[in-house]
């Protein structure tokens, strides 16, 4: 099992430009998220899906899409690259387990992006 | 979500113990305790999870007080690779429709001396 991978694993923008970042997971885990880490930082939550087809809002999620067409995919979007947006991107997934039992995520290895 | 405070920093020595405290004192009764760790340049990785008994596993022990305002990880023996920043994250799996989010804080540096 690879568990959850990101592509790409480095990244630099400029103003403006968009992008697409890619996290895969080979665990048939019903829940993906997708996370920012600033520098000193604890990671921030930005978009989740709790399934195939389905997307929400996490903390910061202004300046970004999301989309889940497979269940093994989710995919994070920026349309128009900020400065702000300068972080390191963590994805992450976790099984269900029923309600009011608790389950463990699984991370990526994150993909650092830098926009001039 | 109810709010966990840890301290910013802590120091051990090599192959010595290493308790690392963690204060919840808005803690709800469906609450979960998890603990996930970040080593340098890498993705946060999860340690143990646990609700109202103590929990141990391969890698740490969780000690939860009796009024769970308040719980203690527990590395036995701390090796350099341990150091890592520690987060404790309170998740309650039956709120907001389960939708098994983390609220991270800053966490603890752990620095291993050897």
């Amino acid at each position: 099992n690879a568990g959850v991978t990101q592509t790409p694993k480095f990244r630099v923008l400029k103003t403006g430009q968009s992008m697409t970042l890619l996290c895969a997971q080979d665990m048939n885990h019903e829940y993906m998220y997708w996370y920012r880490q600033d520098p000193g930082m604890g990671l921030r939550l930005i978009h989740y899906s709790v399934g195939e087809g389905t997307t929400a809002k996490g903390e910061v999620p202004d300046g970004y899409n999301v989309s889940r067409l497979k269940k093994q995919n989710f995919l994070l979007g920026l349309e128009s690259a900020a400065p702000s947006q300068t972080s390191v991107y963590f994805c992450a997934s976790s099984e269900v387990r029923g309600h009011g039992v608790s389950n463990e995520q699984f991370f990526g290895p994150g993909t650092r992006l830098t926009v001039l | 979500d109810a709010k966990t405070t840890q301290p910013n920093s802590m120091e051990s020595n090599e192959e010595e113990p290493v308790h690392l405290p963690c204060n919840h004192s808005t803690i709800s009764g469906t609450d979960y305790i998890h603990w996930y760790r970040q080593l340098p340049s890498q993705g946060p990785e999860y340690v143990i999870h646990g609700l109202t008994s103590n929990v141990n596993n391969r890698m740490a022990s969780l000690a939860i007080a009796e009024d769970r305002k308040s719980s203690t990880l527990i590395l036995h023996r701390a090796t350099l690779r341990d150091a890592a920043v520690y987060y404790c994250i309170l998740r309650d799996p039956g709120g907001s429709g389960n939708t098994g989010k983390l609220i991270f804080g800053q966490g603890t540096t752990l620095q291993v001396k050897p």
